[in-house]
């Protein structure tokens, strides 16, 4: 059973430029969360996606945007990236049906703007 | 809004010695509580969570957090660690959806021989 898988792993991009990360959920799941991860910082909420639409978002400007696929895969894209953007991006899927339905973690992609 | 302290950054433990990471959390409305590790160049793993009912709960890894609503805590802890114990420890509180996850700062537990 696969899990949450992300790509790329790795990513190296300079200010200004644009970004698309993905994420493929945990099999069975339909619902698709992004956080940020800060160094040395928890990891913070930007956004959740469940049927194609976006259900929630947290404290993030507009350049954060996302996307999901009928097949529950999701795309996050930054625009304008800046320097603060650098951070680890961390995918979670989780089934819909649950209040606090328990979210797994992919294993992130580092994002470094220069 | 809901916030989650972790008091400390980091907690450096001999081998098969006891531990306590301390998580309090704010929050005006009932409340969902989580631990998640984090090892080196790893994602987020679920430890343990609180939903409702026993205010104990328990890993399969020997890890157990206690509920104290009265205090707003939700303390992890462990009688003896190991060296594999040694990572990143995030407590977390769901939002008043359920929706989202607040997370704390991480506490580093650092387990030498």
């Amino acid at each position: 059973d696969a899990g949450v898988t992300q790509s790329p792993t790795h990513l190296i991009k300079t200010r200004g430029q644009q970004v698309t990360l993905r994420c493929s959920p945990k099999s069975g799941h339909d619902t698709v969360s992004w956080y940020q991860q800060a160094l040395g910082q928890g990891p913070q909420f930007i956004f959740q996606y469940y049927e194609e639409e976006e259900r929630q978002r947290g404290n993030f400007p507009d350049r954060f945007s996302g996307h999901q696929f009928p097949n529950y895969s999701s795309e996050l894209n930054v625009n304008a990236l800046l320097l603060g953007d650098s951070a680890l991006y961390l995918c979670a899927s989780s089934l819909a049906a649950g209040v606090a339905d328990t979210q797994y973690f992919g294993p992130g992609t580092r994002l470094t703007v220069l | 809004a809901q916030s989650v302290t972790q008091l400390d950054s980091q907690v450096p433990v001999f081998e098969e010695a006891p531990v306590e990471l301390r998580c309090n959390y704010s929050s005006s409305v009932s409340v969902y509580l989580f631990w998640y590790v984090q090892y080196p160049n790893q994602g987020l793993q679920l430890l343990l969570k609180y939903l409702s009912g026993s205010t104990l709960v328990e890993s399969i890894n020997g890890f157990e957090a206690e509920f104290n609503k009265s205090q707003t805590s939700f303390h992890l802890r462990k009688p003896s660690v190991h060296i594999s114990d040694t990572a990143e420890y995030f407590c977390a509180v769901s939002d008043s959806t359920g929706t989202a996850l607040i997370f704390g700062k991480g506490t580093t537990l650092s387990v030498s021989s």
